[in-house]
């Protein structure tokens, strides 16, 4: 079936320091979307973005963090500067429509020291 | 806020069993229900949706009931497989917010040959 794919599968980074998480959604998809699960915790939804802007974002989505998607590449999170209690696994999720179902990629775990 | 309960955190079974993980949601509109399922190492996989009353969602022989009465979409199988141990998760879609999806904690299903 279709694919979502997520670059690094891990980052250990510093507390501070600026982070970049890539998604690589299906092709043909046009919503996209991330979610964060800490360890042993629900997945929470962060954030989804449409025709180039941010549709609905949650609470979890601090002004840290920041979405793109520059030409049609990959979509990015970016959380800059990044704290501890930033580590989770970072899912993206892709979806043709606005009802669809989400492909969801394999996912990122992000570790802040 | 929207809310999903799965009252089982972990089930154990043998091949050939009959599987029931219950999933009861809180929600203020009028929201299309999911199931996903997710392999060690994977993202969750799309199971199968359902978007209106007493409509029943089904697929690899899982399936569920949407009830809008007892606000519950339960998920069941009738004889499970080695194969279907998994972490299985429910989720609503709240298509009023960009299609956002709110999960459960997820289940564990651990199946014994």
């Amino acid at each position: 079936g279709p694919k979502v794919l997520q670059i690094p599968s891990h980052q250990i980074i510093d507390m501070g320091q600026m982070v970049t998480l890539n998604c690589d959604p299906v092709s043909n998809h046009l919503y996209f979307y991330w979610y964060k699960q800490i360890l042993g915790q629900q997945m929470e939804f962060l954030v989804n973005f449409y025709n180039g802007k941010v549709m609905e974002k949650s609470k979890l989505f601090k002004d840290q963090f920041s979405v793109e998607r520059p030409d049609g590449s990959y979509f990015t999170l970016k959380i800059q500067p990044t704290a501890l209690e930033d580590s989770a696994v970072y899912f993206c999720a892709s979806s043709a429509d606005n009802y669809a179902e989400q492909f969801f990629g394999p996912g990122t775990r992000l570790t802040v020291l | 806020g929207d809310s999903v309960t799965q009252t089982e955190g972990q089930v154990a079974l043998s091949e050939e069993d009959f599987l029931t993980i219950h999933c009861n949601y809180s929600a203020s509109g009028y929201p299309a229900l999911f199931w996903y399922v997710q392999y060690p190492g994977e993202g969750p996989q799309f199971l199968f949706r359902a978007s209106r009353d007493k409509e029943k969602g089904s697929s690899r022989g899982f399936e569920a009931t949407y009830d809008k009465g007892t606000t519950s979409f339960h998920l069941r199988k009738a004889s499970v497989q080695e194969s279907d141990s998994a972490v299985y998760y429910c989720a609503l879609g709240d298509h009023s917010a960009g299609n956002k999806l709110t999960f459960g904690i997820g289940t564990r299903v651990l199946v014994r040959p």
